[in-house]
């Protein structure tokens, strides 16, 4: 089983639309928690923390749920620049903040 | 601006040589990762460092080895490239804790 599960998607939404994404973590150990975004395979970029309390940054919204070991991502609002893959991260900062990915799930927003 | 900075960016090699992929950074970050992605895989650790002189082994790190003997380097060598180890390598560096890492733009290594 891999530590960190995502659904790859794709997921073909309208402009507009909103639209979530959930992660899996088998790692009861993690610690810390990121939504990152990737866009054509370039380089992974930070999207968000992810807090217990969730948080919110403008359209995304991010959850948190230790006890079933699950992450969410909302987008609201969806824009033709949200189209990119959004990697579920989970970090242990007692191992120098080792990061382990999900393998990603693809968002195509159509006009 | 700090940055991070692999090379090459891409490289065609051929099965059994040794290659080396280089990585720099400028924040003097403590920790460093390489990370290899394959479609269906997402990105796989293949070896970190908390600091100089300190190495750990991620989950795909066999066939592969890194050196830390300053801050700002993290090689990764492949000790005698295999058809299975072609793929986009990307180096990542963070301060550590809750900090986000920040990532190389990759390499494309492919091995023929």
């Amino acid at each position: 089983r891999k530590e960190v599960e995502q659904d790859p998607g794709p997921f073909n939404v309208p402009e507009g639309a909103t639209v979530a994404f959930n992660c899996t973590y088998s790692n009861s150990a993690s610690q810390s928690f990121f939504w990152y975004r990737q866009d054509c395979r370039k380089e992974p970029k930070l999207l968000m923390s992810v807090y217990s309390s969730g948080n919110e940054d403008g359209r995304f919204t991010a959850q948190l749920n230790r006890a079933s070991q699950y992450i969410s991502l909302l987008i609201r609002d969806s824009k033709l620049s949200d189209s990119a893959t959004y990697l579920c991260v989970v970090g242990f900062y007692n191992q120098g903040g080792k990061l382990i990915f999900g393998q990603g799930t693809e968002l195509s927003v159509k006009p | 601006d700090a940055e991070i900075t692999q090379s090459p960016r891409h490289k065609i090699t051929e099965t059994g040589r040794q290659v080396t992929l280089a990585c720099h950074q400028t924040w003097n970050h403590n920790n460093m990762f390489w990370y290899r992605q394959d479609l269906g895989h997402g990105l796989r650790l293949i070896h970190y460092s908390y600091g100089v002189q300190d190495t750990n082994k991620g989950e795909v790190s066999d066939g592969y080895s890194v050196s830390r003997s300053n801050t700002e380097d993290l090689p990764l060598t492949l000790e005698s490239a295999a058809s299975s180890q072609t793929s986009v390598y990307f180096c990542a560096s963070s301060t550590g804790g809750r900090t986000e890492a920040f990532f190389g733009q990759g390499t494309r290594l492919t091995v023929v």
